[in-house]
C-alpha cells in the first residue's frame, strides 16, 4: 500500500491569494511529480524532481513553483491564484531502483479559484 | 517522441459484458507498459503492467499482453462490474527513463 499525501482534498480561494498544495509521501522515493489534470480527465506533467534540492519544469507550463527540500515533501505553490488555475492536482513518486517508473499517486486537490 | 493513444470513451456495458479498451504507442527501444485506474474523487493507481515484449499483466480479473509487433497494450476483462466504473489510462515508461507518457484516458460506465 502506497503512503502519499496530499492536503487539502478541495480548496475554494479567491483570485488573488497565494496558495501551497502539500505532498508528501512516507516510502522515502527519490522522484516526486506533480501533474494537473483537466476537466477531460488528461494529465499534464507540471514539475518534477530527482531528488533533495532538485526541481524541474515539466512538460506543461505553469506559473507554480515548486521545492523539495526534505526527501517526504514536496509542496506547489502558487503566488497569485487565478480562475484559470481551477483544476485537478495530483502528486505522485517513483521508488529508486527499478526500471519501469510506476507510480504512486495522492488522493489529489480540487482547487477552485473564484 | 514517445506517445500513447487510447481509445475514446465514454465506454458504456452492462454488467457481465465483456471490455476491451484499445492503447497503442509509440516508442523507441523498449519501454515499459501500464494501465491504471482512476476511480471517482481519486488519484490514480497501477492495475497492471508488462516490462517486456509478450508479457502479459493481469490483475482483478483484468488483463493485458504487450504485443512489440502491433506496439498495443489493448486492456480486457471477460465480466465487468459495477464497481469496475471508473477511468483507465494506458501508459508507457521508456527504460531508465525518468517520466510516464499517459494516454488521454477512457472513461467506463457499467451499467447494472
Amino acid at each position: 500500500e502506497a503512503d502519499i499525501y496530499q492536503t487539502p482534498r478541495y480548496l475554494v480561494i479567491g483570485t488573488g491569494k497565494k496558495i501551497t498544495l502539500e505532498c508528501s509521501q512516507t516510502m522515502g522515493h527519490d522522484k516526486m511529480y506533480w501533474y494537473q489534470q483537466d476537466p477531460g480527465m488528461e494529465l499534464h506533467l507540471i514539475h518534477y524532481s530527482y531528488g533533495v534540492n532538485s526541481t524541474e519544469k515539466g512538460d506543461l507550463s505553469s506559473e507554480s513553483t515548486v521545492s523539495r527540500i526534505r526527501t517526504e515533501h514536496f509542496p506547489l505553490t502558487l503566488e497569485s491564484a487565478r480562475p484559470s488555475h481551477t483544476s485537478q492536482y495530483l502528486c505522485a513518486s517513483t521508488p529508486q531502483g527499478i526500471s519501469y517508473n510506476e507510480q504512486f499517486f495522492g488522493p489529489g486537490t480540487r482547487l477552485t479559484v473564484l | 517522441g514517445n506517445s500513447v493513444t487510447q481509445m475514446e470513451g465514454p465506454v458504456t456495458l452492462s454488467e457481465e459484458a465483456f471490455l476491451t479498451i484499445n492503447c497503442t504507442y509509440t516508442a523507441t527501444g523498449y519501454p515499459s507498459l501500464f494501465w491504471y485506474v482512476q476511480y471517482p474523487g481519486e488519484g490514480l493507481q497501477l492495475l497492471l503492467k508488462a516490462t517486456k515484449a509478450d508479457d502479459k499483466g493481469s490483475n482483478k480479473g483484468f488483463e493485458a499482453t504487450y504485443r512489440k509487433e502491433t506496439t498495443s497494450f489493448h486492456l480486457e476483462k471477460g465480466s465487468v462490474q459495477v464497481s469496475d466504473s471508473a477511468v483507465y489510462f494506458c501508459a508507457l515508461s521508456a527504460t531508465g527513463g525518468f517520466k510516464t507518457i499517459f494516454g488521454a484516458g477512457t472513461r467506463l460506465f457499467v451499467k447494472a
